[in-house]
């Protein structure tokens, strides 16, 4: 299986300001995705991080926005840039592998924007 | 359109009865893989079980099982004997392709069970 770790797993931060959010996997995989989930609503794909190439942006996210960063096969960063109190969610970072059926998801990073 | 529909925003079951939540998928691929996840309060996703477009029988782990109904989209999750520790919220996914793919979710049933 993989197990995925997320930093920081909380944090509170001031509008106008940007976040870097990390996500490390033990295993080596190609396809990394970041999730958003806003507050009582369902999970959200951001972007699925490629290693090697640029980020695919799902509708309604952009690369400004939401920079991301995939310098190997085992990690991935996402940044929340400028950040608005419509940025307050949790990110999930999450991954596949070969040979299992199972999504693998990271604890999540709670994101609370004043 | 809704790829993952999920109609009971909240569903209530007393302790040690049996409860399923619905869960209607839309897609033209034939290969695709339909997943439940439980989210406790503290925000993990907890995997619950997985049932394959190819598989023959309904997926099954423990005290939950997939209904999988293939021509009528199908896929609800039946929770036998439900504990208090079951209350959360429980997410039907969708994967179309393989396991590089990402999930589609649908919107989520809160469940709750009573004492």
């Amino acid at each position: 299986s993989a197990v995925i770790s997320q930093k920081p797993s909380r944090d509170i931060c001031q509008r106008g300001t940007s976040l870097t959010i990390q996500c490390q996997v033990d295993s080596q995989v190609t396809m990394m995705f970041w999730y958003r989930q806003q507050p009582g609503q369902s999970l959200t794909l951001i972007a699925t991080a490629n290693q090697g190439s640029e980020a695919t942006y799902e509708s309604g996210f952009v690369i400004d926005k939401f920079p991301i960063s995939r310098p190997n096969l085992t990690f991935s960063t996402l940044t929340v840039s400028n950040m608005s109190p419509e940025d307050s969610s949790i990110y999930l970072c999450s991954v596949g592998l070969a040979g299992y059926n199972e999504q693998f998801f990271g604890p999540g990073t709670r994101l609370t924007v004043l | 359109a809704q790829k993952i529909t999920q109609t009971q925003p909240g569903m209530f079951v007393q302790e040690k009865e049996a409860v399923t939540l619905d869960c209607t998928y839309d897609t033209s691929d034939p290969s695709y893989g339909l997943f439940w996840y439980k989210q406790p309060s503290s925000g993990e996703m907890i995997f619950l079980i997985y049932q394959g477009s190819y598989d023959q029988q309904n997926a099954t782990e423990g005290r939950y099982s997939l209904n999988f109904q293939k021509a009528r989209k199908s896929a609800n999750l039946v929770i036998s004997a439900s504990q208090l520790g079951d209350s959360a919220m429980y997410f039907c996914a969708m994967r179309e392709g393989g396991s590089a793919r990402q999930l589609t979710f649908g919107s989520g049933t809160q469940l709750t069970v009573l004492p």
